[in-house]
Parts: C-alpha cells; structure tokens; sequence
C-alpha cells in the first residue's frame, strides 16, 4: 500500500504558485520523498526528491517539514501545461526499491 | 538525463495471441526494472520487479504464467502478456533507476494495450 495521502484533486490558476500537499507520517529515517506526475497516456515524469532538506530545481520546490511527516511541491509559476496528476511517493533510494503509487493529486490550471 | 525506453507505444492484438514489450534503458545499466499497469482513471500499480539475470518478482494476485518477464541484459527487460483477452487491455509502464544512492527513477513512454 502507498505511504502517502494527498488531496485528490486542486485548481489553480495560471501564472500563480501550485502548492501541492503529502502527508507521509509514517516514513522512515532511509526514506526519501519524490515526486512525479503523469499527464494524460504518459508515462510518469520526475519532477524532484529530497531527503530531509529543502530542495530547488528548474521545475518546483520541494519542502519538507523538520519532523518529515509531510512536505509540499510548489510550482512557482503554473502554466496549463502542468496539468497533471501529481504523485507523492516516499521510498528508500537504491535501485533495487520500488516505488508504490497512491491515488495521487489531479491538478488543473485555469486560464 | 536518463532516459528510459518502450516499445510499442500502442498495440492492438486478437485475443488468445500474446503481445511483447520491450523496455530499455538508454544510457544507463539497469540489474533491476519495474512493471507498472494502469487502467484508465486509477493509479500505477506495481505488477512485478524485473532482475537481470535472475527470475522477476511478481506483486500478490499478478499471474507469473500469464505475464512473463525475461530480463535478459542490463539494458532490456521484456514483459510478454501470453495468451491475451479484453481485461488485459491496459497502459503498461516500466521503469529504471540507476545504480546507487539518493537516485530518481525514469519511466517509459507506455505501451498502450487493445486486446479485442
């Protein structure tokens, strides 16, 4: 079973900040937090991952409260194109550790 | 970036036939691939993990007989739907993390299965 919840669905409108929650209250020390997010018949799309700190990409931020039982995406900037389903998953990090999808996020943003 | 590969993007087969896809990794050496399946409006579910050299890993209530999975190098993995029917018509996804720590994982494409 997923080791996340996340709300099933946001809007957002365009050019506005996405915050996006997870709550992950039961994951352990070795466990990192991703995130992807899959637009419609594709396959899922990395977007970032953190570990306990707060990380930065091109794409959003990932921040991760100090107890890491939750942790939110934000896109700074949404576009139409960022709607997707967003998924939250926490898994420890070596090749051989599978990633277990939940139901995900499905966010739409609004002209 | 990584990239991983499927092959074919969408497929229609008869039933009873059986239907191959491949997976690649395109420039990176994956000894472990996973196999995802999805139907429409639901989430990704985990079908099997596939080892390089060694028998895949099936989750509980996936056929081992009916899904067969051969991971023959460290860059291909092939999932084989034998013997096909209508309910096995799905998206399949698979996916590849390189080796070490703190590392993401890649998808493909998807193969978009019809069995009609």
């Amino acid at each position: 079973d997923a080791k996340t919840t996340q709300p099933p669905s946001m809007d957002c409108a365009e050019g506005r900040a996405a915050n996006l929650p997870c709550n992950h209250s039961t994951i352990s020390g070795n466990e990192y937090v991703y995130w992807y997010r899959q637009i419609h018949s594709q396959g899922p799309q990395y977007i970032i991952h953190g570990l306990k700190n707060n990380e930065t990409n091109e794409m959003a931020s990932l921040i991760i409260t100090e107890d890491r039982k939750s942790s939110t995406l934000i896109l700074p900037h949404a576009t139409l194109r960022d709607t997707a389903v967003y998924y939250c998953i926490v898994s420890e990090s070596y090749n051989t550790d599978k990633l277990i999808f939940g139901t995900g996020t499905r966010l739409q943003v609004f002209p | 970036g990584a990239v991983v590969s499927q092959h074919p993007s969408r497929v229609i087969c008869k039933s009873g036939t059986s239907v191959k896809i491949e997976c690649r990794s395109l420039d990176f050496q994956a000894t472990t691939m996973f196999w995802y399946r999805q139907f429409p409006k639901q989430s990704l579910m985990l079908m099997a993990t596939s080892n390089e050299g060694s028998k895949a890993t099936y989750e509980q209530g996936v056929e081992k007989d009916k899904f067969l999975i051969n991971h023959a190098s460290l860059t291909l993995s092939t999932l084989t739907v034998t013997s096909a029917h209508p309910e096995d018509s799905s998206f399949y996804i698979c996916s590849a993390r390189r080796t070490g720590t703190g590392t993401e994982a890649f998808f493909g494409q998807g193969t978009r299965l019809t069995v009609v």
